[in-house]
This record gives C-alpha cells, structure tokens and sequence, in this order.
C-alpha cells in the first residue's frame, strides 16, 4: 500500500460524457502527478501540481483538466470523453516538486469508455 | 515516437537465469529511474541513478546509469518468479521539469 489512494477503481461510460477521478495523496506529499497508462502508448505523463499550484504539464488534452484543492486531494476532470480516453488513469504524490525524489503511485481508476 | 526506448519488449526466462533489459535515448536526462508494476497495481520505485557511469545494487539488482546519461540498464542475478512484471524506466530533465516514461519491459519469469 503505498498510502495514495484513488478512486473510483473502475468507471464505465459513455463517448461525449464527462467524469472525475479523484485522487488522495500521501500525508505530508505536497505533489500529485496524474499519468495516463494504455496499451500501445505505454505510461503517458499529464500534469503535476505542487501545493495548490500547476508545475508542469506534458501530454494533456484540452479536453482534460485538473486541479489541485486546499487539503490537497486532487481531481482530473475528463470531458468529451472518446473511446481512446480508455485507459488506466494513475496518480502519484511525492514530498517535493522535483527529481530525484519518489514518486509514490496509487492502484489507479481503470476507465471504460464504450 | 518513445523519447525511452526499453529492450526487448517481452522477455520470458526459467527461474535462475541471469538477464537484462535496456532503457535507451538521445537525450540527457538529469536523472533516471527505474520502476517495476504489477498487474493492477501502480509503479514502484526500485531505484534513481543520477550520476553518469553510476552503478547501484538492490539485492539482485543491478543498475547502471550510462556515462553520458543518456541510457541505463537493469541486471537481474538468478531471476526469481516473484520478479516478475513490468519494469519501467523514466527519465527526468530537471530544465524543464520534464519526466517520460519508457513503453517498458514485460518480464515473466518461469518456475
């Protein structure tokens, strides 16, 4: 268990719907990073925020967004969703902002869009 | 186009044996790590190598971080079943700020 915790575990839905995966961190983690994981694209890195605030972003959508709220507990928003949104959606929290530092990854929200 | 190229991309072995697998790339990274996933569950950190020629051992384990840190590799002695699954590597620019992943390495060992 490496403490950061997401949900839902899984989610089914439809083309052009919108959903919300939410994210808890580890405690005393001020950064959360949301990855993107299928199967012919491996491992995709979306954004990071640090204590409330974007630090970086890689292969993000317009369709998606996030944030990070006051308690730090994240959200990545997916909307207009197409069949290739199906994937494994992960986040992962770490102490500080950058590298080398551990990045302590959660189970995952398993998406299904049909 | 992966920015980290990891080889081979499958790779099935009997319990014993020795192998390795390789995290590859044109660019310089300010540090490299390395993760294995299983099944269901997210990546796990297994090790961060950050200077050129570094070489670092967990148990079985060795990785090495290339002397322009452009590469890396990870040797497993005597491969055990419990080392079974994906084994990831990530390269970091801190410029930047940048991580990516490589597609990685699926590993089954065999009893």
């Amino acid at each position: 268990d490496s403490g950061v915790t997401q949900t839902p575990k899984h989610l089914i839905t439809a083309t052009g719907q919108r959903v919300t995966l939410r994210c808890s961190p580890r405690s005393g983690d001020l950064s959360v990073y949301w990855y993107q994981q299928s199967l012919d694209q491996g491992l995709q890195f979306l954004i990071q925020y640090y204590n409330g605030e974007e630090r970086a972003k890689g292969n993000i959508l317009e369709r998606f967004s996030a944030q990070q709220f006051p308690d730090l507990h994240s959200e990545l928003n997916l909307s207009s969703l197409e069949l290739g949104d199906s994937a494994l959606y992960f986040c992962a929290s770490s102490v500080t902002s950058g590298s080398p530092d551990t990045q302590y990854f959660g189970p995952g929200t398993r998406l299904t869009v049909l | 186009t992966q920015l980290l190229e990891q080889s081979p991309q499958f790779l099935s072995i009997q319990e014993g044996e020795n192998l390795t697998v390789y995290c590859n790339s044109s660019s310089v990274f300010s540090s490299l790590q390395w993760y294995r996933q299983e099944p269901g569950e997210g990546p796990v950190l297994l090790v961060t190598v950050v200077t050129g020629g570094e070489v670092k051992k967990l148990k079985r384990l060795t990785f090495q971080f290339g002397d322009a840190r452009k590469d890396s590799s990870l040797h497993i002695t005597a491969a055990q079943t419990g080392d079974t699954g994906l084994y990831l590597c990530a390269g970091y620019n801190y410029n930047n700020n940048d991580m990516r992943f490589g597609a990685g390495t699926r590993l089954t060992v065999k009893p």
